[in-house]
């Protein structure tokens, strides 16, 4: 099973909402990954959870908030954002030195 | 962080054409990987190449590593190959993949 689910693939949400993208992997990988990506332009890392370290792109405003409750397991609280969030987020997994495995993304629109 | 630079940006080819895209990269890797991501938003993994020269039927790839560039083949190119075309380098540690702006590919019927 070579496959990153992401949940949900559409989500809607007004600025005061408090909401969460799942993602999830079986293949065994220790890394995983949350991606922004705008209209035409590439992938922006957001966070890393490696080896049960967590290592945020500090950039990245407190209005996200990852939480990996498992090794298989990466979600990302969204909490007070604004339109300018809105975007496709994308999940990644990576077991050591092999590719990484990307998720179909969850475009989330704030409204 | 490693600054990546992707030629051209965008690319028209007719159906049947080949095509060579490149990737320029600023510092040493530990490893490079080329995704195509289809007009969904869905990146499919082509290559993890982090040295050498890798093919998968029309797609092929050579990285070289000492002269900090990778190039992605595309042979006899067909509509479905249409998309973005993106290299990913990684440097050392839990970094993540650094994207580069990618390359619009266009095959016309």
């Amino acid at each position: 099973d070579t496959e990153v689910t992401q949940t949900p693939k559409h989500l809607v949400m007004g600025m005061t909402n408090k909401k969460s993208l799942k993602c999830e992997q079986h293949m065994g990988h220790r890394a995983m990954y949350w991606y922004k990506q705008k209209a035409k332009k590439p992938p922006e890392l957001m966070f890393v959870y490696s080896y049960e370290k967590l290592s945020i792109n500090e950039s990245v405003p407190s209005r996200f908030s990852p939480e990996c409750p498992n090794s298989s397991l990466l979600n990302l609280h969204l909490h007070a954002l604004q339109p300018e969030d809105s975007a496709l987020y994308l999940c990644a997994s990576q077991g050591g030195e092999t590719e990484a495995f990307f998720g179909q993304g969850t475009r989330l629109t704030v409204v | 962080g490693i600054q990546v630079e992707q030629s051209p940006p965008d690319l028209i080819l007719q159906e049947g054409a080949n095509s060579t895209l490149r990737c320029n990269f600023s510092d040493s890797v530990n490893n490079l990987q080329w995704f195509h991501q289809n007009p969904w938003g869905q990146l499919i993994n082509l290559f993890y190449i982090p040295s050498g020269t890798k093919q998968n039927g029309r797609l092929s790839a050579t990285t070289v590593a000492t002269e900090r560039y990778s190039l992605l083949y595309i042979s006899s190119s067909q509509t479905t190959d249409s998309g973005v075309y993106f290299c990913a380098p990684e440097g050392g540690g839990a970094d993540g993949l650094t994207f580069g702006k990618g390359t619009h590919l266009i095959i016309q019927p």
